[in-house]
């Protein structure tokens, strides 16, 4: 595809339950971001995937959240025993390898809304 | 501790005048800067970046300016058009850490026809 996809667009799911969200990142890309926008704040960074190396997973909140990624393709963000504090709009994003400018730009997917009642 | 701050959340300007949104940094390590823009049901698309060694730069009708020693800087947008209207982000990152990139609360401005 041209772009980052993300799965569900939406998901409403009860307290307690697990949810998984799935993210696409742009062919060739070889760093995978997640982050999670809550209501009224900023990005919030969660965990970083770069070719073979060993994630990054300083900014996941609690052990209820992980995340894995295939080779240099799909990635899976799972929160464990939702709470209603995790409702937020998760956002993917990869980037290119190079030198350094392109290593900043991140392109993101649309992000997945999820609601926990 | 925000290391990337907007302090303005909103803002409202009229059709072709200039837009100026804000961004404060603290940490004194950033070196590359970058803006994004954010539609509605959309992810952060990537607007336009500054080195900190230059103190501005400009794409079309977005200029961004720099000011290390106040570790300030802005975005403008002349003229200003109904479809600028978005969540702008600032973000920094550091020569040190290039794979991390720290984004401010975001501005959200919506330009008035």
């Amino acid at each position: 595809g041209a772009g980052v996809s993300q799965s569900p667009s939406n998901k409403v799911t009860e307290k307690g339950k697990d949810v998984e969200l799935r993210c696409d990142p742009i062919s060739g890309h070889t760093a995978l971001y997640w982050y999670r926008q809550r209501l009224g704040q900023g990005l919030e960074f969660l965990i970083y995937f770069q070719g073979n190396s060993a994630p990054d997973k300083s900014g996941l909140p609690s052990d209820r959240f992980s995340a894995e990624r295939t080779g240099e393709s799909v990635s899976t963000l799972t929160i464990q025993r939702t709470q209603q504090e995790d409702s937020a709009v998760y956002l993917c994003a990869s980037r290119q390898p190079g030198p350094p400018l392109f290593q900043i730009t991140q392109y993101f997917g649309p992000g997945t809304r999820l609601t926990v009642l | 501790d925000q290391q990337v701050k907007q302090n303005s959340p909103s803002l409202s300007v009229q059709e072709g005048r200039i837009s100026i949104l804000n961004c404060d940094y603290t940490n004194s390590m950033f070196d590359y800067f970058l803006w994004y823009k954010k539609y509605p049901a959309e992810g952060p698309t990537f607007l336009i970046s500054i080195s900190s060694i230059k103190d501005k730069n400009e794409d079309g009708r977005f200029t961004v300016f720099l000011n290390k020693s106040a570790k300030h800087l802005s975005l403008h947008i002349v003229p200003s058009q109904p479809g600028d209207s978005a969540v702008y982000f600032c973000a920094a990152s550091a020569v040190t850490s290039y794979d991390k990139v720290i984004f401010g609360p975001g501005t959200s401005l919506s330009v008035i026809p």
